[in-house]
């Protein structure tokens, strides 16, 4: 049981670049979340899904894209990078509500 | 989804019980209210939930106000390792987890 999973660990990009983060999930979660996080600031939600098939938009979803093809997983896209988008990136699943929910180890990513 | 207030920063000496209030007036009857830390960079880690009746695990105690308004988050004895952000979270009925800026809590020796 590895939890949550993310892919990869560390970017860098050039503006304009095109990338997928990946976040895998062993624990059948139905509800997955993407989060960036700022330096000195606190995580915010960029866009979640709670099932297989379904996405929506969190606070800060401009500029990304996503996908949950699997239940298992769910990608975030970014298709034109920009700088403003350097971030740190976090992932997380949980399941029914009240049920315990974890967080991914981040993704790095710095754009130049 | 119910928004939380806490307070930017507090201290606690090595080994005294840290307590970390938690404001969430406009929460709703089936909403919970979660707790995580996140120390320096890495992913947030759970600490407890609850709904109603206070909780409590191995890593720390929950206690809700009866009307559910605010909560508190208690680690009983805590090290210089508990130095951490520390986040009250209400999941609401959206199931969206908005972060609030969290309560920066130093241990000190």
């Amino acid at each position: 049981n590895a939890g949550v999973t993310q892919t990869p660990k560390f970017r860098v990009l050039k503006t304009g670049q095109s990338m997928t983060l990946l976040c895998a999930q062993d624990m059948n979660h139905e509800y997955m979340y993407w989060y960036r996080q700022d330096p000195g600031m606190g995580l915010r939600l960029i866009h979640y899904s709670v099932g297989e098939g379904t996405t929506a938009k969190g606070e800060v979803p401009d500029g990304y894209n996503v996908s949950r093809l699997k239940k298992q997983n769910f990608l975030l896209g970014l298709e034109s990078a920009a700088p403003s988008q350097t971030s740190v990136y976090f992932c997380a699943s949980l399941g029914l509500p009240g049920r315990t929910q974890y967080f991914g180890p981040g993704t790095r990513l710095l754009v130049l | 989804d119910a928004k939380t207030t806490q307070p930017p920063s507090m201290d606690c000496a090595e080994g005294r019980a840290a307590n970390l209030p938690c404001n969430h007036s406009t929460i709703s009857g089936n909403e919970y209210v979660y707790w995580y830390r996140q120390i320096h960079s890495q992913g947030p880690q759970y600490i407890i939930h609850g709904l109603k009746n206070n909780e409590t695990n191995e890593m720390a105690s929950l206690i809700i106000t009866e009307d559910r308004k605010s909560s508190t988050l208690i680690l009983p004895h805590a090290t210089l390792r508990d130095t951490a952000v520390y986040y009250c979270i209400v999941r609401g009925t959206t199931d969206k987890l908005i972060f609030g800026t969290g309560t920066r809590l130093q241990v000190f020796p």
